[in-house]
């Protein structure tokens, strides 16, 4: 079955430095993938949606230039979050999908702690 | 906000017995999906009802659809200790653009 590769699992940075996470499609193509964001005991929610080769389109009240997003290959994409700081600790998912109708399969989560 | 509402946000049953959760979403849709999170990991798809469908089964779940309420339910039978876990319905709205909408989650708790 469709497998995404998610890494790191967990990163603890200090304020002010920036953190990359790299999500990766092993056994397909991945046309489009998600970014989401998940607070303790809370659900997830999308933050951008990246198309290869493509700008990402962020969602309302996501900044952009926080949360730097690159999916330059059919099989990568990656989330920079820079400048981070403590608010910014989070649970970070991706999912990855080729066409709808094969579903979308989920990477299994960076959890980010910024000291 | 597109966000569907699941409840109840916490259960507690004792193995062996059923389990349901609800979903409520707002908008037209093109599917519906169920997933569960087990705790601080990642998120595994369980079932996928298309709009045209009104029920699905899979194994020990029995999802249905009611597009007229804008509504879902998640049955899991003959629960299991191993069930306990986060579960969450996503929509994929239409005009969304495929993109999944996370309701706010059920916490299932199954004892022994």
């Amino acid at each position: 079955g469709a497998v995404v590769s998610q890494h790191p699992s967990w990163v603890i940075c200090k304020s002010g430095t920036s953190v990359k996470i790299e999500c990766r499609s092993l056994d397909f193509q991945a046309t489009t993938m998600f970014w989401y964001r998940q607070f303790p005991k809370q659900s997830l929610m999308l933050m951008a949606t990246s198309n290869e080769g493509s700008k990402a389109t962020y969602e309302q009240g996501v900044e952009k230039d926080k949360f730097l997003i690159n999916h330059a290959s059919l099989t990568l994409s990656t989330l920079t979050v820079t400048s981070a700081h403590p608010e910014d600790s989070s649970f970070y998912i991706c999912s990855a999908t080729r066409t709808v109708n094969y579903g979308y399969t989920f990477g299994s989560g960076t959890r980010l702690t910024v000291v | 906000s597109q966000q569907g509402e699941e409840d109840p946000q916490a259960l507690s049953i004792q193995e062996g017995e059923n389990a349901t959760m609800n979903c409520s979403y707002k908008t037209s849709i093109n599917n519906l999906q169920w997933y569960r999170q087990n705790s601080g990991r990642g998120l595994v798809h369980l079932i996928l009802i298309r709009s045209n469908e009104r029920e699905k089964h899979s194994g020990r779940l029995r999802v249905t659809l009611d597009t007229s309420k804008k509504s879902s339910s998640l049955l899991i039978t003959a629960s299991r200790a191993a069930d306990t876990a986060s579960y969450f319905c996503a929509t994929d709205f239409t005009g969304g653009g495929n993109k999944l909408t996370f309701g706010t989650g059920t916490q299932l708790k199954v004892e022994l």
